[in-house]
């Protein structure tokens, strides 16, 4: 079945750092989205890429999805406090005849102020 | 309401008990999903509902997994004979679309299930 794969894991950054986060899926998505989760929180939406090869920003955050929409990243510039949590990707198959959603397992974010 | 509720927001039963735990979409909302998430990772599809038919229950993990939604809108999910690899959180999902590429999922705190 499809597998989504994140990396890395973990990242420990210090305040003002960059961090980047990459999602890698063993089939072609039809589109993914991005989510975070704050500690003992829910998975909150944060944004959907459709298009090959499509960059969309917000604010701090940068998204990007591969040409051959197998994979994703997402990049924070400057990190702050505020931004710490885990973030998925979560990608939905081609062909799929409704949004199922498959997710990575994460990268669990730390930012030391 | 305002969001996804799901009640209870905690769960301790004893090995072999059954469990049932509710979800209540965002109103209008057509797709409903249960999502398992274990500890440290990410959430694991279970269960997809378009109003109250089911039409993917490909990731319930056994036959003691059992999920309807009779009316089109609230949910129910039961375990039965609970066993301890059931310990996970249970998310509930739901979106406005019924085929929902252009539509994001909006969870709920989840219900934190701990078989003892």
């Amino acid at each position: 079945g499809q597998q989504v794969m994140q990396i890395p894991q973990y990242q420990h950054v210090q305040e003002g750092e960059d961090f980047t986060t990459y999602c890698n899926s063993s089939t072609t998505l039809s589109n993914i989205q991005w989510y975070k989760q704050r500690p003992g929180g829910h998975p909150v939406f944060l944004i959907q890429l459709v298009k090959s090869g499509e960059v969309k920003k917000q604010k701090r955050l940068t998204f990007q999805f591969g040409e051959a929409k197998k994979n994703s990243s997402l990049h924070i510039t400057a990190t702050q406090t505020t931004d710490v949590g885990t973030y998925f990707c979560a990608g939905i198959a081609g062909g799929t005849s409704y949004g199922k959603l498959t997710f990575g397992q994460g990268t669990i974010l730390t930012v030391h102020p | 309401g305002a969001g996804v509720s799901q009640s209870p927001r905690y769960k301790v039963a004893k090995r072999g008990q059954d469990v049932a735990l509710r979800c209540d979409p965002i109103s209008g909302h057509v797709s409903l999903f249960w999502y398992q998430q274990a500890l440290g990772q990410g959430p694991e599809f279970l269960t997809y509902f378009q109003n109250e038919a089911q039409l993917d229950k490909s990731g319930l993990p056994s036959d003691r997994f059992f999920a309807e939604r009779p009316e089109g809108s609230v949910s129910t999910l039961k375990i039965q004979r609970t066993q301890q690899e059931d310990s996970a959180v249970y998310l509930c999902a739901s979106s406005l679309a019924g085929a929902s590429y252009n539509s994001p999922l909006h969870f709920g705190n989840g219900t934190r299930l701990t078989v003892t």
